[in-house]
């Protein structure tokens, strides 16, 4: 079955510490990774996608095959990291997204 | 650029009754596609088009929804007649094509319905 898993629904991390937020998925053959991001009043946006391998905002997120894993990590969270992050896949047969349930940053002061 | 727009933002409707939500794509984006969240649960993938044609409607999740996407600019998704479970935020994306570089999905702001 297809599936994106994101264990923590919410996760609250304090200003200047590390954030990890967890994805594993379930999928036969080779999907492509995305993590998308929805702050608050804003509408859902591409934050980075496992291909280009880039650093987005301080974000990356690295595709661990064997672990079936994406997680995404940032050294030192900023309180504008505050917002709804989703772990998508989109597979080698078609182009639907399929999402976890998301998982909400909290940054503290 | 407006983005991808959807209207209206929100409604609010009773049982029994039809509601019909458009999108407006990106300009020059051929790829349409609506998802939904349901309360409680993930983004699902509704359909997609390719220009009019519906490539892909594997998600729709029964017959009282129906989506149109006539001369392959804006798309509309009627349902009818809504039920409770029907209540959710419906999102709408656009892509310009396959490949890399040209599939990135981008989203609306989302249909906030809710069926009383």
């Amino acid at each position: 079955a297809q599936r994106v898993t994101q264990p923590e629904k919410l996760l609250s991390v304090f200003k200047g510490a590390p954030v990890e937020l967890k994805c594993n998925y379930s999928y036969s053959g080779s999907p492509e990774l995305f993590w998308y991001v929805q702050y608050s009043r804003q509408r859902l946006q591409l934050l980075l996608r496992h291909i280009s391998r880039e650093s987005i905002k301080g974000f990356t997120a690295d595709l661990n095959k064997g672990e079936t894993s994406f997680h995404l990590k940032k050294p030192f969270a900023q309180e504008e990291d505050s917002a709804m992050y989703y772990c998508a896949l989109s597979g080698d047969r078609d182009d639907k997204i399929i999402f976890g349930k998301g998982t909400r940053l909290h940054i503290l002061p | 650029e407006a983005g991808v727009t959807q209207f209206p933002s929100h409604s609010v409707i009773e049982k029994g009754q039809t509601v019909t939500l458009r999108c407006d794509p990106i300009s020059g984006h051929d790829n349409l596609y609506w998802y939904r969240r349901v309360m409680g649960k993930e983004i699902k993938f509704l359909l997609h088009f390719v220009k009019e044609s519906k490539q892909d409607e594997s998600g729709m999740p029964n017959n009282r929804f129906l989506a149109e996407r006539t001369g392959g600019t804006y798309s509309t998704l009627k349902v009818q007649p809504a039920e409770l479970e029907d209540s959710g935020v419906y999102f709408c994306a656009s892509s310009l094509g396959p490949g890399l570089g040209r599939n990135e999905q981008f989203f609306g702001p989302g249909t906030r319905l809710t069926v009383l």
